[in-house]
């Protein structure tokens, strides 16, 4: 069946570095993908989204990359800010477009300073 | 420019009541849909609501029902409530039907006793 799945639950970085969050998809007819950024006490906030005719689209800070070879979606933040720290959740609309998005589990960003 | 709102934020019902949830959507959007999200998990499907009419829905039971308003806005109801239907209910709208770019509300946190 469909599913969005993240690897490692937890990231821990320092302020200033680099950030990779990695997310894996099952669903190889799945079009259309989506980074949220969730912090606590909101609900999931857009970040940027990618098609599956892209391999890399970039936004401010934020690049994602998709590979369709390996199912695998990866949401890189450039220069970690400390209001980087939330969950992040990569979504997919399924290949039917049914209209609903799939979420993943969610991965936590923790930024030390 | 006001985003998604929902109300109430917290509600506490006790098992077998029924709860209503509301939601306007974002300004200028006509399609909203709810997500439940459970701690630690990322949001579920539940239904998507476009011309008054639920369009797609998810893998919940009849207990969960919606309407959607002439004005866009939106209810969840949820009837004969159980403990596992504790969660945070996430309102999202959207344009024309889909759900690319979707915009969340903060939800609304039901704690069933």
């Amino acid at each position: 069946g469909e599913s969005v799945g993240l690897h490692l639950p937890t990231l821990s970085v320092q302020e200033g570095d680099n950030s990779i969050i990695n997310c894996a998809y099952s669903n190889s007819a799945s079009d259309y993908f989506i980074w949220y950024k969730q912090e606590s006490g909101k609900g999931p906030q857009f970040i940027i989204d990618i098609r599956s005719n892209m391999d890399k689209r970039q936004g401010q800070r934020v690049t994602v990359l998709l590979n369709k070879t390996v199912k695998h979606l990866s949401l890189q933040i450039a220069a970690t800010q400390p209001g980087d720290s939330a969950v992040y959740f990569c979504a997919e609309i399924g290949s039917s477009n049914t209209g609903k998005l799939i979420f993943g589990q969610g991965t936590t960003l923790q930024v030390k300073p | 420019d006001a985003g998604v709102t929902q109300s109430p934020t917290h509600l506490i019902k006790t098992r077998g009541q029924q709860v209503t949830l509301r939601c306007s959507p974002k300004s200028g959007h006509d399609t909203v849909s709810w997500y439940q999200q459970a701690l630690g998990q990322g949001p579920q499907f539940i239904f998507q609501y476009y011309e008054e009419e639920e369009r797609q829905r998810g893998n919940f039971p009849d207990r969960f029902s919606g309407h959607q308003f002439p004005n866009y806005s939106s209810e969840l109801n949820v009837n004969a409530l159980l403990l596992g239907d504790s969660a945070l209910y996430l309102c999202a709208s959207s344009l024309t039907g889909t759900n690319e770019k979707l915009f969340f509300g903060s939800g609304t946190q039901l704690s069933v006793l």
